[in-house]
């Protein structure tokens, strides 16, 4: 099984500020990297998912980029609002298993 | 549609004892999973299905059985609860034909499992 890491584990963050975290991932029979936002007591809930090398996608406020040659990717947030408090985990796809990293645990202070 | 459900919500069981917990999903999804999460560790594969009559392990396997009888069930059998055991479940579904597992999976509300 692949070892899937974010970094980093935990950050605070003023109301307003940009941020972003990685995940990293071994670049080797890669299929998809997917980004998942998690708030506490509820399931976690889809952000993004993508396939190719140079891939950049945005929902709102939040992008990602992925680099299947040096296996990372990288989730921002423009302009951190107290809502985005939240974990964000990444899992890569490995066969028909998806494993997931540990998470970052985003804190937005108002 | 409801989505992905799954009962119960909490759970305390004696160390020893057997259980089943289930998950339904009603978007005709072929790929179901169960993961179990623990602080500092995040979302780890217990088992997982590409269709009906069709199951397989996952990272973490030992003391769970799985089947899946039906498109919309898969539950989760703990065979004799351990203390180890404790943790929340989460039960996934994706829409992913076999082989190309890279749609998004999408989650139960989870069920908290206590083993005293």
């Amino acid at each position: 099984i692949l070892n899937v890491e974010q970094s980093p584990q935990s950050l605070h963050v003023q109301e307003g500020d940009s941020t972003n975290f990685t995940c990293s991932f071994p670049s080797s029979n890669f299929y998809a990297l997917h980004w998942y936002r998690w708030e506490t007591a509820k399931s976690p809930e889809a952000l993004f998912v993508m396939t190719l090398n140079g891939d950049e996608k945005k929902k709102g406020r939040i992008s990602a980029t992925l680099n299947t040659k040096e296996g990372y990717s990288y989730l921002y947030i423009k302009g951190s609002q107290p809502e985005d408090s939240a974990t964000y985990l990444c899992a890569r796809n490995y066969g028909q298993n998806f494993v997931f990293g540990p998470g970052t645990r985003l804190s937005v202070l108002p | 549609n409801a989505g992905v459900t799954q009962t119960p919500k909490f759970q305390v069981l004696k160390t020893g004892q057997s259980m089943t917990l289930q998950c339904a999903q009603d978007m005709n999804h072929e790929y179901m999973s169960w993961y179990r999460q623990d602080p500092g560790m995040g979302l780890r594969l217990i088992h997982y299905s590409v269709g009906a009559g069709i199951t397989d392990q996952g990272e973490v396997p030992n003391g769970y059985n799985v089947s899946r009888s039906t498109t919309e069930d898969f539950p989760l059998r703990l065979l004799s609860a351990a203390p180890s055991q404790t943790s929340v479940y989460f039960c996934a579904s994706s829409p992913t034909k076999t082989g190309l597992p890279w749609d998004t999976q999408y989650f139960g509300p989870g069920t908290r499992l206590t083993v005293l």
